[in-house]
């Protein structure tokens, strides 16, 4: 199994450029979650999904959209790149967690280094 | 809501050393703790949960960390340190009693340096 690989490794955008970071998974997980990672600020969560064709918000979705077409996938979007996007940006997934008090491990996928001049 | 805070975002341990990274977190009811790790240009990976009675939880890679409820901490330790225990590591806390891993919130890592 390959987990959770997200493509492309490394990317540079101009400010006002859009793009989109792909994330893939093959544990047959349920969710997904997409987080950036800033020096000093931990990993602040982005948007997740708890499901094929659904998205949620997380701490800090201004400016990025998602989507899951399909459970393997689910895609992060930035329309219009800002500086203020550079970041590392993790992809992770896990089994679903519906009852209450259970957790389930996020694996996380290698990142994706984004620089936005 | 709940948040956890590192104490030191740098740590530095000579190999063979003891290796302690601090995480308190402010809740008033006890939740669910967690240390991921992060070694260089990788992603984060469980070491270790606390989501039982089981107040010391043993990890992967010989390290443990003690819940204390009076002291609201979670520290991380490991008696002796290698050079490949060289990683960020990061505490984490869920609410206990609601579903949902997005529920998760991070603290902000300390980076453990290990002196050959």
């Amino acid at each position: 199994n390959a987990g959770v690989t997200q493509t492309p490794k490394f990317r540079v955008l101009k400010t006002g450029q859009s793009m989109t970071l792909l994330c893939a998974q093959d544990m047959n997980h349920e969710y997904m979650y997409w987080y950036r990672q800033d020096p000093g600020m931990g990993l602040r969560l982005i948007h997740y999904s708890v499901g094929e064709g659904t998205t949620a918000k997380g701490e800090v979705p201004d400016g990025y959209n998602v989507s899951r077409l399909k459970k393997q996938n689910f895609l992060l979007g930035l329309e219009s790149a800002a500086p203020s996007q550079t970041s590392v940006y993790f992809c992770a997934s896990s089994n679903a967690s519906r009852l209450a008090g259970t957790y389930y491990e996020q694996y996380f996928g290698p990142g994706t280094r984004l620089t936005v001049t | 809501a709940q948040s956890v805070t590192q104490l030191g975002s740098h740590v530095s341990v000579s190999e063979g050393a003891l290796v302690l990274l601090r995480c308190n977190y402010s809740s008033s009811v006890p939740p669910y703790l967690f240390w991921y790790v992060q070694y260089p240009n990788q992603g984060l990976q469980l070491l270790l949960k606390y989501t039982s009675a089981a107040t010391l939880v043993k990890g992967i890679n010989g390290f443990e960390a003690e819940f204390k409820k009076s002291e609201t901490s979670f520290h991380l330790t490991k008696p002796s340190a290698h050079m490949s225990d060289a990683a960020e590591y990061f505490c984490a806390v869920k609410p206990r009693g609601l579903f949902g891993n997005e529920k998760l919130t991070f603290g902000t890592g300390t980076r453990l340096t290990i002196i050959p």
